[in-house]
């Protein structure tokens, strides 16, 4: 167990529709990382966030977007989806913005049907 | 940019064979490297890291050494057993202003009795 926990755990949802990923780091770490593992694509950094403050974007979609709130805890939300967008979303956290170990948390699967 | 290659799956081992999974890389300034391991239906745990040339991450018996003059940070075990079957993935992250990790696209490992 990494600490790092992931709800829901799966999500199944019709094209078009919106959904909200959430994620609690592991006590004590400022910095969470989205990514997104899919057949083609592989796993693939989406976004960071570190202390509420948005500090690096990846191949992150403009229909995708992030946030980190005061407590840590940290949200994706997902809009207009298609059949593509159906994939593993992971939740990464470390303790710094600049720290090289992430620890990951279980996932979620969404299929888009 | 960043780009990890590593050997494609999948890999069929009896146990207590010798296990080899090459992982090469492409970077930046001078990159930490991991080896991380998904088993079925979990998320990714950390296996092992090196944070300079000629570093060697080792933990639970797997090994990688990072050879900056091949960029090869290439991951073996003495003696795997069945509780190895999982997918490896390499993975980068080649610090400066960019935190996110740069992952190979993985390679299953399966080991019989």
């Amino acid at each position: 167990d990494s600490g790092v926990t992931q709800t829901p755990k799966h999500l199944i949802t019709a094209t078009g529709q919106r959904v909200t990923l959430r994620c609690s780091p592991r006590s004590g770490d400022l910095s969470v990382y989205w990514y997104q593992q899919s057949l083609d694509q592989g796993l693939q950094f989406l976004i960071q966030y570190y202390n509420g403050e948005e500090r690096a974007k990846g191949n992150i979609l403009e229909r995708f977007s992030a946030q980190q709130f005061p407590d840590l805890h940290s949200e994706l939300n997902l809009s207009s989806l298609e059949l593509g967008d159906s994939a593993l979303y992971f939740c990464a956290s470390s303790v710094a913005a600049k720290n090289y170990e992430q620890y990951f948390g279980p996932g979620t699967r969404l299929t888009v049907t | 940019g960043d780009s990890v290659t590593q050997m494609e799956g999948p890999v069929t081992l009896s146990e207590e064979a010798f296990l080899t999974i090459n992982c090469t890389y492409t970077a930046t300034g001078y990159p930490s490297l991991f080896w991380y391991v998904q088993y079925p239906g979990e998320g990714l745990q950390l296996l092992l890291k090196a944070t300079k040339a000629d570093d060697k991450g080792s933990n639970k018996g797997f090994e990688a050494t990072y050879r900056k003059e091949t960029t090869s940070f290439h991951l073996e075990k003495g003696s795997v057993q069945v509780s190895d079957s999982a997918v490896y993935f390499c993975a980068l992250n080649s610090g400066g202003s960019n935190y996110k990790l740069t992952f190979g696209k993985g390679t299953l490992l399966t080991v019989n009795p």
